[in-house]
C-alpha cells in the first residue's frame, strides 16, 4: 500500500465550479499535513497546511480526519489559474521532518 | 538571488559521463534535501542533510553521491548513470526548528536526461 494515496485525476471542471480532492495516508504516526501545488514543469510550492480543526484560505478549504487518516482540499469558484497538480503531503519527525508526497491530482479548469 | 536556486536547469549526459548538480539556498535554512521526480510518480526523497550532516540516504544507488560543504550549498555528483535515472531532480531546504519546521522550499529543479 502506498504511504499517501490520491486520485490521479485529471479533474476537468469549468470556471466557477467547486472541486474536492481526497487523500489517505497509511502511517498513523504522521504529524503534519499539507497541500502543495505543482504547475507543469515547475517545482512544488506549499499551498496550505492542514490542521485538525480544518482551515480556510480564501477559496481553499482543507480538512483533516485523523481517525480515518483522510485529508481533503476543497476549491470553490475555480479559476483558470487553479489548473495544476495538487500534492497531498504528510510528515513525521525522525531526527528531521520527513515529507512523504502523494503522486498528485491533476486539475484542469476550462473556460 | 532569493529562495532556492539550482544549476543547471537542463542536463543531457551519456552513461559514462560524470556531472554535478548544484543547489544553493538563500533562506538561512539548516536542512537541505535532494528529491527525484519521475513521470507520474511521487517525489522520492534521496538524501537529507541536517546542519551539514547527512541524516538519511534513502537506499540510493552509489552512482549518486551527495556533498554538502556548508548549510547553504548542496551538490549531487553523478557518474555512470542509467537511462532510468532520467528525471527531474529537485533540491529543497527547510529550517529544522521553530514554527515552520515542516515547510520545505523547493528549487526549480534540474531536468536530467541520460542517453
Amino acid at each position: 500500500r502506498k504511504e499517501v494515496e490520491q486520485d490521479p485525476g485529471p479533474f476537468n471542471v469549468p470556471e466557477g465550479a467547486t472541486v474536492a480532492f481526497n487523500c489517505t495516508y497509511s502511517n498513523s504516526a504522521s504529524q503534519s499535513f499539507f497541500w502543495y501545488r505543482q504547475d507543469c514543469r515547475k517545482e512544488p510550492k506549499l499551498l496550505m497546511s492542514v490542521y485538525s480543526s480544518g482551515n480556510e484560505d480564501g477559496r481553499f478549504t482543507a480538512q483533516l480526519n485523523r481517525a480515518s487518516q483522510y485529508i481533503s482540499l476543497l476549491i470553490r469558484d475555480s479559476k483558470l489559474s487553479d489548473s495544476a497538480t495538487y500534492l497531498c503531503v504528510v510528515s513525521y519527525s525522525g531526527g528531521y521532518n520527513k515529507l512523504i508526497f502523494g503522486a498528485g491530482t491533476r486539475l484542469a479548469v476550462h473556460p | 538571488e532569493t529562495g532556492v536556486t539550482q544549476t543547471p536547469r537542463h542536463l543531457v549526459m551519456g552513461m559514462t559521463n560524470k556531472k554535478s548538480l548544484k543547489c544553493e539556498q538563500h533562506l538561512g535554512h539548516n536542512a537541505m534535501y535532494w528529491y527525484k521526480q519521475s513521470a507520474k510518480k511521487p517525489l522520492e526523497l534521496m538524501f537529507v542533510y541536517n546542519f551539514k550532516e547527512q541524516t538519511e540516504n534513502n537506499s540510493v544507488p552509489s552512482r549518486f553521491s551527495p556533498e554538502c560543504p556548508n548549510s547553504s550549498h548542496l551538490f549531487l555528483h553523478l557518474h555512470t548513470l542509467q537511462p532510468e535515472d532520467s528525471a527531474l531532480y529537485l533540491c529543497a531546504s527547510s529550517q529544522e526548528d521553530g514554527p515552520t519546521a515542516d515547510e520545505q522550499f523547493f528549487g526549480p529543479g534540474t531536468r536530467l536526461t541520460v542517453l
